[in-house]
């Protein structure tokens, strides 16, 4: 089994540009999270795709935010208009419905905005 | 209130001795679930044990042992023979079972340092 891959997995933009990252979970996960950790702090939940569906989203996730996941196969996030508030690692993981449903994460995305 | 809270900010260990990550949680769920991710300094969240709520016997995964206690509502990781390759931030998260979106709520984090 491959883990979680992750691209890119550096971003360094200037402010107001537009960013996106891609994440391709475990092949037989059906369910796709994105967090975002900031320097010293835990992750923080972003968005829950089940299969293709979007069934949840947090409330730090601006209209800037948006994410896909077409296919249910691989997931995309974008941030328009980036701000240096955005300056932070994008993690995304995987689990596959069913007891324990653990979470497996990618190396991330580190994006720096100037 | 937090609803994970790790107390130790950074943690030293001799090599080969055990060390003991706290984790306390709060929820009103009665069906959650507990899990300890470790962080290298490369990024990575990589899991290392899960508890589930009603699961009577604590947890183990070779060198990591969960030490769950649950009417204190802690779930200690403890990790036995110490490497240089542990290492890392480690995280306590948690699920709670009344939560559309299945996230995951971690703690702060422990800096664990293991000494030669």
């Amino acid at each position: 089994d491959t883990g979680v891959s992750q691209n890119p997995r550096h971003k360094i933009t200037k402010r107001g540009q537009n960013v996106t990252f891609r994440c391709d979970p475990i092949s037989e996960h059906n369910r796709l999270y994105w967090y975002r950790q900031t320097l010293g702090q835990g992750p923080e939940f972003l968005t829950y795709f089940q299969n293709e569906a979007q069934l949840e989203k947090s409330r730090l996730l601006s209209d800037r935010f948006s994410a896909e996941r077409p296919k249910g196969s691989f997931s995309t996030l974008e941030i328009q208009r980036t701000e240096q508030g955005d300056s932070a690692m994008y993690l995304c993981a995987s689990s596959k419905e069913g007891y324990p449903d653990t979470q497996y994460f990618g190396p991330g995305t580190r994006l720096t905005v100037l | 209130a937090q609803k994970i809270t790790q107390t130790q900010p950074g943690m030293f260990v001799q090599e080969k001795e055990a060390v003991t990550l706290d984790c306390t949680y709060d929820t009103s769920d009665q069906s959650y679930g507990l899990f300890w991710y470790k962080q290298p300094s490369s990024g990575e969240m990589i899991f290392l044990i899960y508890q589930g709520s009603y699961d009577e016997q604590n947890a183990t995964e070779g060198r990591y042992s969960l030490n769950f206690q649950k009417a204190r509502k802690s779930a200690n990781l403890v990790i036995s023979a110490s490497q240089l390759g542990d290492s890392a931030m480690y995280f306590c998260a948690m699920r709670e079972a009344d939560n559309a979106g299945n996230m995951l709520t971690f703690g702060g984090g422990t800096r664990l340092m293991v000494k030669p």
